[in-house]
C-alpha cells in the first residue's frame, strides 16, 4: 500500500517568512495529493491540493508542488502570519475504487510573531 | 448547512464497555471514512464505506465495526473498548475534497 512521509515534523519561522514543508509517497499510482491545515481542538480542512496531470499550483499565499518522477510534494507558504500556526498534514490517494487517502504523520508549523 | 456533524465529542469508558459515535453528513456524499488520530502517527484509517450498505477495513480495524445503513450516517462502534483505544477519533465525507467533523476524543481507563 500507500507510505507517505513528512517531513519537518516541526517548523518555526518569523512572521512574514516562508515556509515550507515536504512529503515524499511509494506508490507511483498516486494521482490526488491533498494538504489539510488542522487548528487546536478542531479537524483538518483542506486547503489546497494537485493532481498528477500538474506540476505547481497556488491560491494566494499557499502553493504546492509536485514532481511525479521523484516522488514528492511540497506545500510552501509565504509571508507567513501568526494564524497560519497549526499542524499540517499531507496526504496521496489513487483514484482506484478503493480511493483511501494515506496521510503523512504532520508538521507542527508555529509563526513566531 | 453543517457538513459533517460528529456525536458525541467527548467521552471516557471503562474498559470493557461498549459505544456508538455517530457521523452524519448533508452533502450527499457517497464516501465516509472513520480515522483514529494519534500523537506523531497522523491519520490511520479505520473503515470506511463506499456508498450505503457497504463497507470496508482500512489500515487499523481491529477492535472495530462500523455500518451504513443511511447514505447520510456512519456508525463507528466498540464492542469492548481497550485502553489502546484511548484516541481522537474523526469522521471525514467525501474523496476529494474530503470534509473532516470536529472529531470525538475518546478516553479508555
Amino acid at each position: 500500500g500507500e507510505n507517505v512521509e513528512q517531513h519537518p515534523s516541526t517548523l518555526s519561522v518569523q512572521e512574514g517568512d516562508s515556509a515550507v514543508i515536504k512529503c515524499t509517497y511509494s506508490d507511483s499510482a498516486s494521482n490526488y495529493f491533498p494538504w489539510y491545515k488542522q487548528e487546536l481542538g478542531k479537524g483538518p480542512q483542506l486547503i489546497i491540493d494537485i493532481r498528477s496531470n500538474v506540476g505547481e499550483k497556488k491560491d494566494q499565499r499557499i502553493a504546492v508542488t509536485l514532481n511525479k518522477t521523484a516522488k514528492h510534494f511540497s506545500l510552501h507558504i509565504t509571508e507567513t502570519q501568526p494564524e497560519d500556526s497549526a499542524v499540517y498534514f499531507c496526504a496521496a490517494t489513487d483514484s482506484g475504487s478503493a480511493r483511501q487517502l494515506t496521510f503523512g504523520s504532520g508538521t507542527q508549523l508555529t509563526v513566531l510573531p | 448547512n453543517a457538513g459533517v456533524t460528529q456525536t458525541p465529542k467527548f467521552r471516557v469508558l471503562k474498559t470493557g464497555q461498549s459505544m456508538t459515535l455517530l457521523c452524519a453528513q448533508d452533502m450527499n456524499h457517497e464516501y465516509m471514512y472513520w480515522y483514529r488520530q494519534d500523537p506523531g502517527m497522523g491519520l490511520r484509517l479505520i473503515h470506511y464505506s463506499v456508498g450505503e450498505g457497504t463497507t470496508a477495513k482500512g489500515e487499523v480495524p481491529d477492535g472495530y465495526n462500523v455500518s451504513r445503513l443511511k447514505k447520510q450516517n456512519f456508525l463507528l462502534g466498540l464492542e469492548s473498548a481497550a485502553p489502546s483505544q484511548t484516541s481522537v477519533y474523526f469522521c471525514a465525507s467525501g474523496w476529494t475534497e474530503a470534509f473532516f467533523g470536529q472529531g470525538t476524543r475518546l478516553t479508555v481507563v
